[in-house]
């Protein structure tokens, strides 16, 4: 199982940038890394995904190292609307669904 | 843009009644999943499908039930509902290596 650590909870205040590192020191060579958001009251929901390296979508950034053992998602400028729990993921679902744990998760909270 | 659809949103039951919690998905998925999720607590899974006719138990099986008799539909059946299974329901579909959830069922167990 590719377990995951993440921090219980993060603060930060609108417009600044936030990173969130994921451990996952046994991490798989067909695993993926996939960062889900969850609002109160919702089903989480797709953010990023890597491989390795660095990803940029519209949203975030997911910087990969090249042991792959953490990771880190980056929030631009956050505003209110960011505030929610990130989950990292790690694994492959075509090798072992059952083998995906998600975490407790980061709970994040944007304030004014 | 339905994507994956759970219903009810809200249930009550009594203890020792039986129900099924709805699930459809638009994408054409072979993979599907339920998931709970507790208080304080991540998100744990239940059974899981790789395709029509395949299912297979995950973390927290007991006292529940799935099938699969097509790709699009995967209800989840709680056979005699205990206290214990008040939770939030999460359906989702995914491809090889992303999920997609529903917005979640709410069930409480009197």
């Amino acid at each position: 199982l590719a377990k995951t650590t993440q921090p219980i909870s993060m603060d930060s205040y609108e417009g600044q940038e936030v990173n969130i590192t994921c451990s996952h020191n046994n991490i798989a060579t067909n695993d993926y890394i996939t960062w889900y958001q969850q609002f109160p009251s919702q089903g989480p929901r797709f953010i990023i995904q890597g491989y390795k390296t660095k990803v940029t979508n519209e949203v975030a950034s997911l910087f990969i190292p090249a042991d792959r053992k953490s990771s880190t998602l980056s929030l631009p400028r956050v505003s209110l609307s960011d505030t929610a729990v990130y989950y990292c993921l790690v694994g492959d679902i075509g090798t072992g669904f059952q083998k995906l744990v998600f975490g407790t998760g980061t709970r994040l909270l944007v304030s004014p | 843009n339905a994507g994956v659809t759970q219903t009810p949103k809200f249930q009550v039951l009594k203890t020792g009644q039986s129900m099924t919690l709805q699930c459809a998905q638009d994408m054409n998925h072979e993979y599907m999943s339920w998931y709970r999720q507790d208080p304080g607590m991540g998100l744990r899974l239940i059974h899981y499908s790789v395709g029509a006719g395949i299912t297979d138990q995950g973390e927290v099986p007991n006292g529940y039930n799935v099938s699969r008799s097509t790709t699009e539909d995967f209800p989840l059946r709680l056979l005699s509902a205990a206290p214990s299974q008040t939770s939030v329901y999460f359906c989702a579909s995914s491809t090889r290596n992303t999920i997609y959830f529903g917005e979640g069922s709410w069930l409480t167990v009197v």
